[in-house]
């Protein structure tokens, strides 16, 4: 099955910095890449998502990268806030739309 | 439109015992999948179902079971509970037009085994 890899597993920024969350994937044919944004006591919440068709893509201050050639995906978060403090999830799905999920980072924005 | 509900939000049970949750999805989403989120395992995928079959299955013992209705509405069920169990247990639904679909996640089920 897939194999998806998150980097680092914990993150802290200064508030105003920007955050990189990493992750890499192993099935060459996977084509959608959603990230996932969890606070405490809450289900995922998906915040960005891109598909294979296109390299980046942009929603205010939250991007996302992907490079094919090199199986990985990037989570970029500018202008980090408090409220971005949260686990970040990465997920690929194999042709059969079964979900796998990177391991999280865990984003503290210091005031 | 409203987002996907689980019910009953936390749950206490004892070894041995069995325990169902239900989970509304979005409306007009066919497709219900269900993940088990633990600490040291993190989001693990248990079972999908899309027209009350089941599509695709995780790497869970027979304990674990699931069903679909014709409204999509979908329950999972967990017998003989084990300490191991403990889990927040999480439902996603999506519209499944054929192609891959953004799953969106309800708040879970905290169910805690005793």
């Amino acid at each position: 099955g897939e194999n998806v890899e998150q980097h680092p597993s914990t993150l802290s920024v200064q508030e105003g910095d920007s955050a990189v969350i990493k992750c890499t994937y192993s099935d060459s044919a996977s084509n959608y890449f959603p990230w996932y944004k969890q606070e405490l006591g809450k289900g995922p919440q998906l915040i960005i998502d891109i598909r294979s068709n296109v390299g980046e893509k942009k929603d205010q201050r939250i991007a996302v990268t992907l490079n094919k050639t090199a199986k990985h995906f990037s989570l970029h978060i500018t202008e980090t806030q408090p409220e971005d403090s949260a686990v970040y999830f990465c997920a690929t799905p194999n042709t059969g739309n079964q979900f796998y999920f990177g391991t999280g980072t865990s984003l503290t924005v210091i005031p | 439109k409203a987002g996907v509900t689980q019910t009953p939000r936390y749950l206490i049970k004892t070894r041995g015992q069995q325990v169902t949750l239900s989970c509304s999805p979005i409306s007009g989403h066919r497709s219900v999948s269900w993940y088990q989120q633990t600490p040291g395992q993190g989001l693990q995928f248990l079972f999908e179902y899309f027209s009350e079959t089941q599509r695709n299955k995780g790497n869970f013992p027979g304990r674990f079971s699931g069903r679909q209705f014709s409204n999509s509405r979908s329950e999972m069920n967990v017998s003989t509970l084990e300490l191991g169990d403990s889990a927040l247990y999480l439902c996603a639904s999506s519209l499944d037009r054929g192609t891959t679909d953004t799953q969106y996640f309800g708040p879970g089920t905290r169910l805690t085994v005793l």
